[in-house]
């Protein structure tokens, strides 16, 4: 049972666009979700968060949007650079030092 | 670099075999954890160890072990090894706790390749 769902597997935006990546989770004890960004061969990197007081979190061209009553959020990257190519992973966790429960990820290409 | 330290980077070695993935955590970080990446799976988290006692167990198969020492590094043990093992085997740390959560900081990741 995936608790934090991205439902699509890729994207693609032309340079200059707005990218708008998108995650649901079932889970009604989280409270805190981040996106990470992923290139191959390297972990993933810390990207944005957002705690459940809150409904925007923005950080430059970075802007995380969470909808508690839909149990959705979205991360938005304007305007979009080739260099945000990556695979975008959204994560979720509840109160606590509990683990992260991660999506599957989408990529993101943003082409030139 | 986010600060975390893993060895191996790649690692190839045969069925049945046993490896030992290194991670060593960021300055001051108290919790690592251990998530597996497999072709077209996200993160699975496997295990999480503070401060020496294991704190939180996630789909960690009974043939992989973990142990979190004194100095904090960490060690995952993967034994009996199976083709299916193969996989991205990412450590991550993390100090501060955010009061809702925490952010936690990956290293670059163990390659396991199971031939």
């Amino acid at each position: 049972d995936q608790q934090v769902k991205q439902n699509s597997p890729s994207l693609s935006v032309q340079e200059g666009r707005i990218s708008i990546l998108n995650c649901d989770y079932t889970n009604s004890m989280f409270d805190y979700f981040l996106w990470y960004k992923k290139y191959p061969a390297e972990g993933p990197t810390f990207l944005i968060s957002i705690s459940s007081i809150k409904d925007k979190n923005e950080d430059g061209r970075f802007t995380v949007f969470l909808n508690k009553s839909a149990k959705h959020l979205s991360l938005h990257i304007v305007p979009s650079q080739p260099g945000d190519s990556a695979v975008y992973f959204c994560a979720a966790s509840a109160a606590g030092n509990t683990p992260l429960v991660f999506g599957k990820g989408t990529r993101l290409s943003v082409i030139a | 670099d986010s600060g975390v330290t893993q060895t191996p980077k790649h690692l190839i070695t045969a069925t049945g075999q046993r490896v030992t993935l290194r991670c060593s955590p960021r300055s001051g970080d108290l919790s690592v954890y251990w998530y597996q990446q497999s072709l077209d799976q996200g993160l699975q988290f496997l295990i999480q160890y503070y401060n020496g006692e294991e704190r939180a167990k996630g789909n960690i198969l009974e043939r992989f072990s973990a142990q979190q020492f004194p100095d904090l590094h960490s060690e995952l043990n993967l034994s009996s090894l199976e083709l299916g093992d193969s996989a991205l085997y990412f450590c991550a740390s993390s100090g501060y706790t955010h009061p809702s959560g925490n952010t936690i900081y990956f290293g670059e990741g163990s390659w396991l390749t199971v031939v």
